[in-house]
């Protein structure tokens, strides 16, 4: 049973587009939403992490937005590089350390 | 301040061997997770420990699988007798502590390969 779900599974953007990653949840003890980059053969690297009182944060060109009533959050890569070109894992977790990951999504953005 | 360190990075071993995984979580975090990572899927949580105990280990297979994290010395995530099936990169994790906007932190994971 997963407990978050990501889509897309895989997404391609050109250069300078918006790249944007959906990811839902049902637990409601879940109080704290990050994102995760992994390059391959590397491990996940904490990107951006927005708690539900809040309903977007935005840091330089990666923003969350997050719909408490709907549980639902996504990822909003503005100006995609190339260098952003990675595995993006969404994530939920509880006060008690508890965290579960989406399925990831590839992102490609070409040149 | 060094990252999360796995070793092995890399270990390959025949069906039936063991497999020994180490993790030395960041200087001051005394909270280690584990993760198994299959290609084209997401973290799958095994277990949670702190020093000398482990808190969660609903992730974890009951059979085979086992995990430690002793007063002195590296997490160690231990698989017996391994099958094919156990071939994934797992990946630890530290944080400095409980609550919620505690990070984890991430090793760059050891990549079990069983022949």
């Amino acid at each position: 049973q997963q407990q978050v779900k990501q889509s897309p599974q895989s997404l391609i953007v050109q250069k300078g587009g918006i790249s944007i990653i959906n990811c839902a949840y049902e637990n409601t003890a879940f109080d704290y939403f990050p994102w995760y980059q992994q390059f391959p053969g590397k491990g996940p690297a904490l990107l951006i992490a927005i708690r539900p009182d809040v309903s977007e944060k935005k840091e330089g060109r990666f923003t969350i937005s997050f719909n408490k009533s709907a549980k639902q959050f996504s990822l909003h890569i503005m100006d995609s590089q190339p260098g952003d070109s990675a595995t993006y894992f969404c994530a939920a977790k509880t006060n008690n350390n508890d965290m579960r990951f989406g399925a990831g999504t590839r992102l490609t953005v070409k040149p | 301040n060094a990252g999360v360190m796995q070793n092995p990075r890399h270990l390959v071993r025949r069906r039936g061997q063991e497999a020994r995984l180490r993790c030395s979580p960041m200087k001051g975090h005394s909270h280690v997770y584990w993760y198994r990572q299959l290609p084209e899927e997401g973290l799958k949580f095994m277990v949670y420990l702190q020093k000398e105990n482990i808190i969660d280990e609903s992730g974890m297979p009951k059979e085979r699988f086992s995990a430690e994290f002793p007063k002195e010395g590296p997490s160690i995530l231990r698989i017996q007798q391994v099958v094919r099936g156990d071939s994934a990169a797992y990946f630890c994790a530290s944080s400095p502590g409980t609550g919620v906007t505690y990070e984890q932190y991430f090793g760059p994971g050891t990549r079990l390969t069983v022949t």
